[in-house]
């Protein structure tokens, strides 16, 4: 009955490889989120997306690339990692024109680039 | 830019004591704030929301004050308990549709 769920939860990947994380929520919201935090804790949006159209596009490095093939599900694929990708990455939903800001988060993703 | 901050990095409280959380906010033109609770190996979980036409608002043994005035809020957590431990984050909906922008959380230690 988990919410939101992620795989893998650990990644361990060499600078210069390709990988994906994938994100799945059964809650039926329409709205799905990545978020990168930091190893300070720092947590920071990336995407967001609503019914399978991107809403919201911080600044980030084109490697990154969300993808939802339908409302239950957003991929981040992640080309060329740098070492500077690694951190634990979030991804969360919410139900649109719900409750501003109550997203329900999913376990995280801990990347580590060597 | 725009941010959301806290005063105060570690929080060490007694069980049973009352915790207070502080954070300060930049953005004059914010109207929606929000209080998330993330233990350890977890994503962050909501505990409560304010809105800016608002100065109080209760929960379960939580509460969180907003002063417009000086850009401020709080969450106050009565009678800590072990399970309370966590980092916590204010937050605030900013630039519309849902997106949410963290300050730099508050690790809350209880002392059994």
């Amino acid at each position: 009955d988990t919410a939101v769920s992620q795989t893998p939860k650990y990644l361990v990947t060499q600078m210069g490889n390709d990988k994906s994380i994938k994100c799945e929520q059964n809650l039926g919201h329409d709205t799905m989120y990545w978020y990168k935090q930091d190893s300070k804790k720092f947590l920071k949006i990336m995407f967001s997306y609503n019914n399978k159209e991107l809403i919201i596009n911080e600044t980030v490095p084109n490697r990154f690339s969300p993808k939802s093939p339908d409302k239950a599900h957003l991929n981040l694929h992640i080309n060329s990692l740098e070492l500077g990708d690694s951190a634990v990455y979030f991804c969360a939903s919410s139900r649109a024109g719900g409750t501003l800001g109550e997203q329900y988060f999913g376990p995280g993703t801990r990347l580590t680039v060597t | 830019g725009e941010s959301v901050g806290l005063h105060l990095p570690t929080l060490s409280v007694q069980e049973g004591d009352n915790s207070i959380i502080n954070c300060a906010y930049s953005n004059s033109a914010s109207d929606y704030f929000i209080w998330y609770k993330q233990e350890s190996g977890k994503g962050p979980q909501f505990i409560i929301d304010i809105r800016s036409n608002m100065d109080k608002r209760q929960g379960q043994r939580v509460t969180v004050l907003l002063n417009k005035t000086v850009k401020h809020l709080s969450l106050q957590i009565a009678a800590t308990q072990p399970g309370d431990s966590a980092v916590y984050f204010c937050a605030e909906n900013s630039g519309g549709y849902q997106k949410v922008t963290f300050g730099t959380g508050t690790k809350l230690q209880v002392i059994p």
